[in-house]
């Protein structure tokens, strides 16, 4: 069963337009939402990552949304770039860095220069 | 360190042979983390310790899988006989408490 539902599988988007990728959850008790970036042949990296009592935290040119009541959340990366272009996976847990992570199936982002 | 380390970046073994993976934390991370990520990108969580202590085993495949993190020594992954399916690039992380920092992983093929 698939902890955490990812979409879409991949995404091609033009530089500097936005890229919106979604997730879904269904357990309750977690209470931490990682997302990570991973490029081939390397491990993943953390992006940025939010907690339930905060709708929303922007780093740069990355912004997490997080719906707790729909228990969705999504990654926008807006003024996308080439360099972006990766893989990138949604994750969720109880207790950050003390419990297993959840994954998404991952988004594979082209951007177009 | 500063990094997770993980060797040997590549394995090949044939079908039944043993496979040894290993893994140094970063200094005083107190979690380690052993994922299994497989073509479709999808992780699975195999097994994480405390300390050196077994933490969540509840992805472990336990009758070919071993794992341990002696003080003092790289946590390393043990996969007993082989099948084809085990190939996969496997993942260490490690944490104190918060972000959990992922090593290069290590590609086991097996033939």
């Amino acid at each position: 069963q698939q902890q955490v539902k990812q979409s879409p599988q991949s995404l091609i988007v033009q530089k500097g337009g936005i890229s919106i990728i979604n997730c879904a959850y269904e357990n309750t008790a977690f209470d931490y939402f990682p997302w990570y970036q991973q490029f081939p042949g390397k491990g993943p990296a953390l992006l940025i990552a939010i907690r339930p009592d905060v709708s929303e935290k922007k780093e740069g040119r990355f912004t997490i949304s997080f719906n707790k009541s729909a228990k969705q959340f999504s990654l926008h990366i807006m003024d996308s770039q080439p360099g972006d272009s990766a893989t990138y996976f949604c994750a969720a847990s109880k207790e950050a860095g003390a419990n297993n992570l959840f994954f998404g199936t991952g988004t594979r982002l082209t951007v177009i220069p | 360190g500063e990094e997770v380390a993980q060797t040997p970046k590549h394995l090949v073994r044939g079908e039944g042979q043993k496979a040894k993976l290993y893994c140094a934390p970063i200094k005083g991370h107190s979690y380690v983390f052993w994922y299994q990520q497989v073509l479709k990108n999808e992780f699975k969580f195999l097994i994480s310790f405390q300390n050196e202590n077994v933490f969540d085993e509840t992805g472990m495949p336990k009758e070919r899988f071993s794992a341990k993190c002696l003080p003092n020594s790289p946590c390393s992954l043990e996969i007993q006989a082989t099948k084809l399916e085990d190939s996969a690039v496997y993942f260490c992380a490690s944490s104190r408490y918060g972000e959990l920092f992922f090593g290069e992983g290590s590609r086991l093929t097996v033939l």
